[in-house]
């Protein structure tokens, strides 16, 4: 079984400051990687995702994460953020076989400050 | 590319009723997921449709949820007899083809309020 663990409940940061945001996974099979972003009161957005290749990946809003394999980790980082940045972001895992559930990690909340 | 459209964004319900949310995937997407998700936590997988083909649906929570998509189209999810616990956030989610790989696409989910 897939499992995720984004251990920062809560990442407060100043605007134009860098920042990570956590994840390590478990599997015992290959897996893909996901980082979706999530604001108040919608649906999650995909920010990046790792299906295989270069191990550095980047997404939308200046985000890149980087797989590494012998951690079984994917963090989440951006150079310099914004307040519009502020939401939570959520790691996810699938299988690359059979249908593609994604097993989620419990989310980091991401709180820009001026 | 209108997305995917969940409705009704809210339901508030008393306990004991029984509700249904609807989802419109993205046209030409043929798969089909419903998440759950409660406070302060990540999606919960429930099920999963290929076309019309319910092809996964042991994560559902109980014998009280259930959902369809006839003709492949738009799905809907029924929860019978609501709990306190189902209070939540149900997502719906769409991707295209039948390569693993693809990514799913969210909508903004209809919340669920139990009184």
């Amino acid at each position: 079984a897939q499992s995720v663990t984004q251990l920062d409940s809560q990442v407060p940061v100043f605007e134009e400051a860098p920042v990570e945001l956590r994840c390590n996974y478990s599997s015992s099979v290959s897996v893909y990687l996901f980082w979706y972003v999530q604001y108040p009161n919608q649906g999650l957005q995909l920010l990046l995702k790792y299906l295989s290749g270069s191990t550095l990946v980047k997404g939308i809003n200046g985000f890149e994460a980087e797989f590494n394999k012998s951690q079984t980790s994917f963090h989440l980082r951006k150079p310099s953020v914004h307040i519009s940045d502020t939401a939570e972001y959520f790691c996810a895992v699938s299988h690359d076989t059979g249908f593609q559930k994604l097993v989620f990690g419990t989310g980091t909340r991401l709180l820009v400050s001026p | 590319d209108t997305g995917v459209s969940q409705n009704p964004r809210h339901k508030i319900t008393k306990r004991g009723q029984n509700v249904t949310f609807r989802c419109d995937p993205i046209s030409e997407h043929n798969r089909l997921y419903w998440y759950r998700q409660t406070l302060g936590q990540g999606p919960e997988f429930l099920t999963y449709f290929q076309n019309e083909a319910q092809l996964e649906k042991s994560r559902l929570l109980s014998d009280r949820f259930s959902a369809e998509r006839p003709k492949g189209s738009f799905s809907t999810l029924e929860i019978q007899r609501t709990e306190q616990g189902d209070s939540a956030m149900y997502l719906c989610a769409s991707s295209f083809g039948t390569a693993t790989n693809q990514p799913q696409h969210f909508g903004d989910g209809t919340r669920l309020s139990i009184l």
